[in-house]
């Protein structure tokens, strides 16, 4: 079973910083591009970026909001995502999924962690 | 990017209803597109892959069609537990995610 467990969320203030972590299991995990989906309050599914698997080259895409300021990075010997975030506004107070692709197109979801931006 | 709209943004209808949710993309997506259905306080879960692909254990009362810009999602027979928000997302190039249907009974 696909299993993805989220770390690392919490209160941060406007302009800061926090990093995200995701352990991920029952698949094998270096084959698999992954992502970062969020979801404000209330609000539908936003896409933040994935990593590919370093056989398809590893390189990271971004969403527009996010770029320059979020970088993703995997380590697949600890089978974990990362998801840092810095320069941080209120506007990225959301959920956030960690979701593996460990077959194809298909994306699988964590329980997800909450980041609260705000004074 | 890739836009996606989906219509209508909300449904009411009734237990045994046949329901259709329509996926519109900027440009052509082949058949690069899922569909999810989000429970109230629950977390996305895939139903439909790469247009028309039932993912394993989803009811048959689910299917999907479509290429190119136009997709559709049905649901035969609506049943109570279906009640949520479906997304559409296409995968290529990048990901983008509709902006959701909300089902009611």
């Amino acid at each position: 079973e696909v299993q993805a467990v989220e770390s690392g969320g919490g209160l941060v203030k406007p302009g800061g910083s926090l990093r995200l972590s995701c352990a991920a299991s029952g698949f094998i995990f270096s084959n698999a591009w992954m992502n970062w989906v969020r979801q404000a309050p209330g609000k539908g599914l936003e896409w933040v970026g994935r990593i590919k698997s370093k056989t398809d080259g590893g390189t990271t895409d971004y969403a527009a909001p996010v770029k320059g300021r979020f970088t993703i990075s995997r380590d697949d010997s600890k089978n974990t995502l990362y998801l840092q975030m810095n320069s941080l506004k209120t506007e990225d107070t959301a959920v956030y999924y960690c979701t593996p692709q460990p077959f194809d197109s298909r994306i699988y979801w964590g329980q997800g962690t909450l980041v609260t931006v705000s004074t | 990017d890739i836009q996606m709209t989906q219509s209508p943004s909300s449904l009411s209808a009734s237990v045994g209803d046949r329901v259709t949710i329509t996926c519109r993309a900027s440009q052509d997506i082949n058949k690069y597109l899922n569909w999810y259905q989000q429970k109230p306080g629950k977390v996305p879960k895939v139903l439909i892959y790469d247009a028309s692909k039932l993912e394993t254990g989803v009811p048959s009362r689910f299917s999907g069609s479509g290429s190119g810009t136009d997709f559709t999602f049905t649901i035969s027979s609506l049943q109570p537990e279906d009640i949520g928000t479906y997304y559409c997302e296409q995968h290529d190039p990048g990901v983008t995610f509709g902006p959701g249907t909300k089902v009611n009974i």
